[in-house]
Parts: C-alpha cells; structure tokens; sequence
C-alpha cells in the first residue's frame, strides 16, 4: 500500500460547482498536510497549509483533515475557470521530508 | 517573492551523456530539493540539501548525485544518463534547514529527454 491515495482524475466540472478532491494516507504520524497546486507546464505551488486536525478556510477553499480516518479534503466552492490544474497532497511527520499524492487533474469548464 | 530559476527548461541528451541541471534561489534559503515528476508516479524526492555541502538521499537517488558548494545554488548531475531517466526534473528550496514543513517553493521545471 503507497503511504499517499490520490485519485489522479481527471475531473471535469462545470463552472460555479463544489468541488471535493480527496487523499487518504496510512502513516499515523502525519501531522502536517498541505495541498498544492500546479497549472500546466509550471512547478506546485502552496495552496493551503494544516497542522493536525480539523477545517481551515481561505477565500473559496476550505481544507479538512481527518486523522482519525486518515483521510484529507480539499473542498472548492464557486469553482472557475481559473482553477482548472492539478492538485497535490502533501504530509509529513515534522521532521521528515514531504510526500506527495499523485495529483489530481482538475478541468472547470465555463 | 521568492524565485527559484532552473537553467533549461527543455533538454535532450543522449544515452550514456553526463548531464547537469542546475537550479538557483534567490531567498537565502536553507533546504533546497530535486524531484522527478512522471505521469501515473507523481512528485518523487531524489536528494535534498539542508547546508552547504551537505546532501541527503531520498526516495530514489539511483543514478543521481548532486551539489551544493554555495547557498543558492543546488545542481543534479545525471552520470550517464539513461532512457529510463526522461522525465520533469523539479527543483525547490525552502527557508529552514531541516523543517520540512516549511513551504517549498518550486521552480518551472525541466523537461528532460534522453534518447
């Protein structure tokens, strides 16, 4: 079993939709979770940043954390255009290096 | 902003060339690091550097090895280059040795083809 679960997609949503892009994990010592985002022919770049668990919100995007599932959310409301990319999880234990989800594709078609 | 420059963003090299990609940052960070990014496999970490002249492997050294002889700048040198080593190299560097939860930053890649 991969330490990191993500759904590479693609997924293809229409214009205003919610969309829920997931990674579940297996290592129990993950503390800190980050998503990323990366649009076509660019290097990722930090979307949103949690320590342990619960909810963080920023503008349209919300982040969830579930340790006790082992699972984590990345939760986009009013989606647009713009947010078409692929989307990285990341974890880490704190003093070890990042490990990343494959990514997941995302389309928002206007 | 923080910039990280890669020096090429598209190379082809032949089998068994020696190959260098070179990857600078302009912030004064601590920790700088190399991925390979392939479909279907994702972000994978080759080696990081948390000093000068210091490295460390990751999940998939083989084949690689690297170097940090100033601050800024953190090289991955490909011995012989093989097929099997086409791929996105990434670079990103990051503000405090060794908290690894601190952001990366990344550069725009390399999109490298042996033959």
């Amino acid at each position: 079993q991969k330490e990191v679960e993500q759904d590479p997609g693609p997924l293809s949503v229409p214009e205003g939709a919610i969309v829920s892009l997931n990674c579940t994990y297996s290592n129990s010592a993950f503390q800190y979770f980050m998503w990323y985002r990366q649009y076509s022919r660019k290097g990722p770049e930090l979307l949103m940043y949690t320590y342990s668990s619960g909810n963080k919100e920023d503008g349209r995007f919300t982040a969830q954390v579930d340790k006790s599932s082992k699972y984590i959310s990345l939760f986009i409301r009013d989606s647009q255009p713009s947010d078409s990319a692929t989307y990285l999880c990341a974890m880490s234990e704190g003093n070890t290096p990042l490990v990343f989800g494959k990514g997941t594709r995302l389309s928002v078609i206007a | 902003d923080v910039k990280v420059t890669q020096s090429s963003r598209y190379l082809v090299k032949r089998t068994g060339e020696k190959v260098f990609l070179e990857c600078v940052q302009d912030m004064d960070h601590e920790n700088m690091f190399w991925y390979r990014q392939d479909p279907g496999l994702g972000l994978r970490l080759i080696y990081f550097s948390y000093d000068v002249k210091m490295k460390e492997k990751g999940d998939i050294p083989e084949g690689y090895s690297v170097s940090r002889e100033k601050k800024e700048r953190f090289s991955l040198i490909l011995e012989s280059a093989s097929t099997n080593q086409t791929s996105m190299y990434l670079c990103a560097s990051s503000l405090m040795a060794g908290a690894s939860t601190d952001t990366q930053y990344f550069g725009p890649g390399t999109r490298l083809t042996v033959l």
